[in-house]
């Protein structure tokens, strides 16, 4: 356990749904991050934020859209998704932004059919 | 931006072998350091990092990391491994001062018993 959860843990969707990813972390960070893995490619990151703003959209396709309502939680909602956006979705969180260690969840395992 | 490279993506050992993964990076300007490990079925963890001092760092598990500015390379080493370490390791980079944190397509190692 690393103080970061992500739910579900599995997701399975049709390219028409539209379903929503939740990462919380509970170390009192200020920062967190969404990345992606995919096989046999370096993660990806997607989007930063800082103090609840975000500070990096890494030329993330407008079907991923992220919200941090608070320092402590981060949604990533998914829509009209294609079958190449399967992968394992991670969060991350840090104690700023900067040059500090990052905190991963378990990830979200995403299909899409 | 930042490239880092992990060749041998899948390294295969017997128990007490000395295990080492090289990682190179592109940046030839001050940055932060680290190896993260991700064990069947885990989140990514940090196994060690390097900021500054001593380019040899010492982490968990009985690992060691040594940055040579010169190469621009950190390698991973463990003098003798154990079935236990058979995991994904990753090399990660951040240019100083910055929110990204560039990640290599990572090494598949297996410990045979």
């Amino acid at each position: 356990e690393t103080g970061v959860t992500q739910t579900p843990r599995h997701l399975v969707m049709g390219m028409t749904n539209k379903k929503s990813l939740k990462c919380e972390q509970h170390l009192g960070h200020n920062a967190m991050y969404w990345y992606k893995q995919s096989a046999k490619k370096p993660l990806e990151l997607m989007f930063v934020y800082s103090l609840e703003e975000r500070v990096e959209n890494n030329s993330v396709p407008s079907r991923f859209s992220p919200e941090c309502p608070n320092s402590s939680h981060l949604f990533l909602h998914l829509h009209t998704l294609q079958p190449e956006d399967s992968a394992l979705y991670l969060c991350a969180s840090s104690q700023g932004a900067g040059s500090n260690e990052q905190f991963f969840g378990p990830g979200t395992r995403l299909t899409v059919l | 931006a930042q490239s880092v490279s992990q060749h041998n993506h899948h390294v295969i050992l017997s128990e007490a072998a000395s295990l080492e993964l090289g990682c190179n990076y592109s940046y030839g300007g001050t940055v932060n350091l680290f190896w993260y490990v991700q064990y069947p079925g885990q989140h990514l963890q940090l196994l060690l990092k390097y900021f500054s001092g001593d380019p040899l760092v010492k982490g968990i598990k009985g690992f060691e990391a040594e940055f040579i500015k010169s190469k621009f390379s950190f390698n991973l080493r463990k003098p003798s491994v154990q079935w236990s370490d058979t995991a994904e390791y990753f090399c990660a980079v951040r240019d100083y001062g910055n929110n990204r944190l560039a990640f290599g397509k990572g090494n598949q190692v297996v410990v045979i018993p």
